[in-house]
């Protein structure tokens, strides 16, 4: 079954430790990108990446890190959260050009 | 990406078809109009996307304003299961590098049983 996956599904954890969501995709496609979802503020991306080791900044990167070693794989690494990182946060996938995006079930994160 | 407008929220009887409107008067000639929904504790789901001519898939139908100003989903025979946030998004074909969706609010569609 092609799928997007994401781990963990919840998170709660303290300010400023380490983690890490996983990403990943069994279709093959070059094109994958993080989004956070908040109340009000619909979906924003985070980072994005066209192929391996080909990886750019969306429009909310900051307090964000990713590497793409990989094309299956996708982490997203918050190096030192913060509160105003608790949010929701999907990962997508797809070949590149106009066709349709996968999205993973979510991850909700929360810092306290 | 040029701004999509669309009803905050619609309801609709089960197994009767919806019509969910989007208007996009300031589309440009190669933007692509998308759809996408979102159910309850779900990541968005890809509904179906056209260019100029009406596209029908399993899920749904888009009919495309002849002047591309605005477009219409449809889904056939609403099920309990269509109960989501639609969300309706132009895209620029001319644009290979980032594939971000622009999501905006949506429309909250329910269906009444």
């Amino acid at each position: 079954e092609a799928q997007v996956t994401q781990n963990p599904r919840y998170l709660i954890t303290v300010t400023g430790k380490k983690l890490t969501v996983t990403c990943s995709q069994n279709m093959n496609h070059e094109y994958m990108s993080w989004y956070r979802q908040d109340p009000g503020l619909g979906l924003r991306q985070i980072y994005y990446s066209m192929n391996v080791e080909v990886t750019d900044k969306g429009d909310v990167p900051e307090g964000y890190k990713v590497s793409r070693k990989e094309k299956r794989n996708f982490p997203l690494i918050l190096e030192s959260p913060s509160p105003n990182q608790t949010s929701l946060y999907f990962c997508a996938s797809s070949f590149t050009g106009m066709g349709e995006q996968y999205f993973g079930p979510g991850t909700r994160l929360t810092v306290t | 990406d040029a701004k999509t407008t669309q009803p905050n929220s619609m309801e609709s009887n089960e197994e009767e078809p919806v019509h969910l409107p989007c208007n996009h008067s300031t589309i440009s000639g190669t933007d692509y109009i998308h759809w996408y929904r979102q159910l309850p504790s779900q990541g968005p789901e890809y509904v179906i996307h056209g260019l100029t001519s009406n596209v029908n898939n399993r899920m749904a139908s888009l009919a495309i304003a002849e002047d591309r100003k605005s477009s219409t989903l449809i889904l056939h025979r609403a099920t309990l299961r269509d109960a989501a946030v639609y969300y309706c998004i132009l895209r620029d074909g001319l644009d290979f590098g980032n594939e971000k969706l622009t999501f905006g609010t949506g429309t909250r569609l329910t269906i009444i049983p």
